[in-house]
């Protein structure tokens, strides 16, 4: 158990539709991480947050966006969803800014029809 | 920017072989080197990390040497088991840059059998 928690871990819904997955970090982690992964572009950077704050942006499409909030879970939005989105989606934390020494949750597998 | 570049797979091996993963990357400064392991069902979860040239990861029997002259951390284990089935992500993150992101390698997936 890597202590960093993700909701929902399955979620099958229809095109054009909006969802937002969350995740819960390590006690004491405040950057957090999400990560998409998919059989045909492998593991792809999303978005990084620290403290609150936005810190490097990835991959991520205009439809998508995220935010950590004060207690420091993050919320990955979702939106005008494309058969193409569904994915695992990661979420990993970290203590601090400039470590490669991520903890990863279990994922969210999006499935959209 | 920084990459890596890993051995496409899938590699299928049996019980007690040795297995070799090539891992190579492109950085400017002095990246920090890792490798990642991800088991059916999970989340990845590190593996071993290298910080300097020379220095070597070891973790579960695998080990990984920061090589600066050939730009590798390839991914070894003297015997396997069938519990090392799984996908290894070679990555790398460069320590004080601006570039917080860590970049993964596109995965390989190792089967042992029995």
């Amino acid at each position: 158990d890597s202590g960093v928690t993700q909701t929902p871990k399955h979620l099958i819904t229809a095109t054009g539709q909006r969802v937002t997955l969350r995740c819960s970090p390590r006690s004491g982690d405040l950057s957090v991480y999400w990560y998409q992964q998919s059989l045909d572009q492998g593991l792809q950077f999303l978005i990084q947050y620290y403290n609150g704050e936005e810190r490097a942006k990835g991959n991520i499409l205009e439809r998508f966006s995220a935010q950590q909030f004060p207690d420091l879970h993050s919320e990955l939005n979702l939106s005008s969803l494309e058969l193409g989105d569904s994915a695992l989606y990661f979420c990993a934390s970290s203590v601090d800014l400039n470590t490669g020494e991520l903890f990863f949750g279990e994922g969210s597998r999006l499935t959209v029809l | 920017g920084n990459s890596v570049t890993q051995m496409e797979g899938p590699v299928t091996l049996s019980e007690e072989a040795f297995l070799t993963i090539n891992c190579t990357y492109t950085a400017t400064g002095y990246p920090s080197l890792f490798w990642y392991v991800q088991y059916p069902g999970e989340g990845l979860q590190l593996l071993l990390k290298a910080t300097k040239a020379d220095d070597k990861g070891s973790n579960k029997g695998f080990e990984a040497t920061y090589r600066k002259e050939t730009t590798s951390f390839h991914l070894e284990k003297g015997s396997v088991q069938v519990s090392d089935s799984a996908v290894y992500f070679c990555a790398l993150n460069r320590l004080g840059s601006n570039d917080y992101k860590l970049s993964f390698g596109a995965g390989t997936t190792v089967t042992v059998r029995a």
